[in-house]
């Protein structure tokens, strides 16, 4: 099974509205972290936001916030008032830390963002 | 953060050479690990490199194809060898923070084989 599953392969946004990229995930640990990656098209991998799984309040970093549901094993991110620089690809990640250091990564979301 | 540096940051390379891949991180760091993303594709380790042991490979990537040095806590090269137009894809560094779930990755190296 898929450890990480972003089902959305292409997503278009209007400049300034809000996005929620989707992300899913399987683990039976109760200990593990959630990130997203925003990789543009010069191919660098940029660390966006994390989650950990003890996390009561769901994550924030400036116009990137994280949606945890922990029960639907979710952790969506929500992109608020898109620039035209958010175009790229996003990808979401887990981590296990029962299960030495591993990182999976989902297939990634293409984001464009309409003038 | 980490930040991390790649050389070279691209190449293009003939069928059956190899080519090293440095990254250097700007602070000491206990494991290393290398990433690599073939094209439209996502992210599979390699191997993780601890200082003063062997690298540990993942199924499906040999030594003898991607060997690692790590010869200090701040540097490591991954040699691709007796490429293939196959291996072509970015390869990536990646190192973890100080927090135990961070992990920061070097901007890459995008290998062309021809």
């Amino acid at each position: 099974a898929q450890k990480i599953t972003q089902t959305q392969p292409g997503m278009f946004v209007q400049e300034k509205e809000a996005v929620t990229l989707d992300c899913t995930y399987d683990t039976s640990d109760q200990s593990y972290g959630l990130f997203w990656y925003k990789q543009p098209s010069s191919g660098e991998m940029i660390f966006l936001i994390y989650q950990g799984s003890y996390d009561e309040q769901n994550a924030t970093e400036g116009r990137y916030s994280l949606n945890f549901q922990k029960a639907r094993k979710s952790a969506n991110l929500v992109i608020s008032a898109s620039q035209l620089g958010d175009s790229a690809m996003y990808f979401c990640a887990m981590r296990e830390t029962n299960v030495g250091n591993q990182f999976y990564f989902g297939t990634g979301t293409s984001l464009t963002v309409i003038p | 953060s980490a930040v991390i540096s790649q050389k070279p940051s691209r190449d293009i390379c003939q069928r059956g050479t190899s080519l090293t891949i440095q990254c250097q991180v700007d602070s000491q760091v206990t494991m290393m690990f290398w990433y690599r993303q073939q094209p439209g594709q996502s992210l599979t380790l390699i191997a993780t490199a601890n200082q003063g042991s062997e690298a540990t490979y993942e199924s499906g990537f040999v030594i003898d194809k991607f060997p690692i040095s790590r010869p200090n806590l701040t540097f490591s090269t991954l040699t691709v060898s007796n490429m293939s137009p196959e291996d072509s894809s970015i390869y990536l560094c990646s190192v973890e923070g100080p927090g135990v779930y961070e992990q920061y990755f070097g901007p890459g190296t995008r290998l062309t084989v021809t």
